[in-house]
């Protein structure tokens, strides 16, 4: 299994909800992340995860609230987001931090707030 | 710290035709080097990767050359299909540890005419 997959592929949520994405990956990769992309822009990394432990923490809003339940498995809980968050939301994964090999992508959530 | 930087796009080719996209860097160390593609509405798909100076990543006719006397790895391709149609980020790893970061460049869009 060389994949990283995210779920759902679609989500429409409004501003009080509270609705959680979910990466899983098989690889043995022990560093995982989150990636927030708005439209014709490069990818923004939000966190990152290694050993199951977060050790990178972008200055993201506490609305964006980030989970690893174990090595195969990263969440990310959403709760009174702004139709400004609305944008692709990827994971990845790779070997360890600081790889040389780079990541691997997962095919994204494509959030819309309304 | 870190950036890469791409040429401005978008670029518009005929199908056969030559392709070169600029890119250079500014790292400290020895980062590894990588392109990515992204689709339409997919995620991001690492195309090739070099992690040493003359190294030359290749894959699906795409090249890349590690320039480190010129901080470049410009991507080309010999003649371009419509398939290619697509983004492609330039983008680098370096090593620092556990806060190591994948640094994107702006990314250029690609389209190709039949």
């Amino acid at each position: 299994d060389t994949e990283v997959t995210q779920t759902p592929k679609h989500l429409v949520m409004g501003m009080t909800n509270k609705k959680s994405l979910k990466c899983e990956q098989h690889m043995g990769h022990r560093a995982m992340y989150w990636y927030k992309q708005k439209a014709k822009k490069p990818p923004e990394l939000m966190f990152v995860y290694s050993y199951e432990k977060l050790s990178i923490n972008e200055s993201v809003p506490s609305r964006f609230s980030p989970e690893c339940p174990n090595s195969s498995l990263l969440n990310l809980h959403l709760h009174a987001l702004q139709p400004e968050d609305s944008a692709l939301y990827l994971c990845a994964s790779s070997q360890e931090t600081g790889t040389l090999w780079g990541y691997t992508f997962g095919s994204g959530t494509r959030l819309t707030v309304v | 710290g870190n950036s890469v930087t791409q040429m401005e796009g978008p670029v518009t080719l005929s199908e056969e035709a030559f392709l070169t996209i600029n890119c250079t860097y500014t790292a400290t160390g020895y980062p590894s080097l990588f392109w990515y593609v992204q689709y339409p509405g997919e995620g991001l798909q690492l195309l090739l990767k070099a992690t040493k100076a003359d190294d030359k990543g290749s894959n699906k006719g795409f090249e890349a050359t590690y320039r480190k006397e010129t901080t470049s790895f410009h991507l080309e391709k010999g003649s371009v299909q419509v398939s290619d149609s697509a983004v492609y980020f330039c983008a680098l790893s370096a090593p620092t540890g556990a806060n190591s970061k994948l640094t994107f460049g702006k990314g250029i869009t690609l389209s190709v005419r039949p």
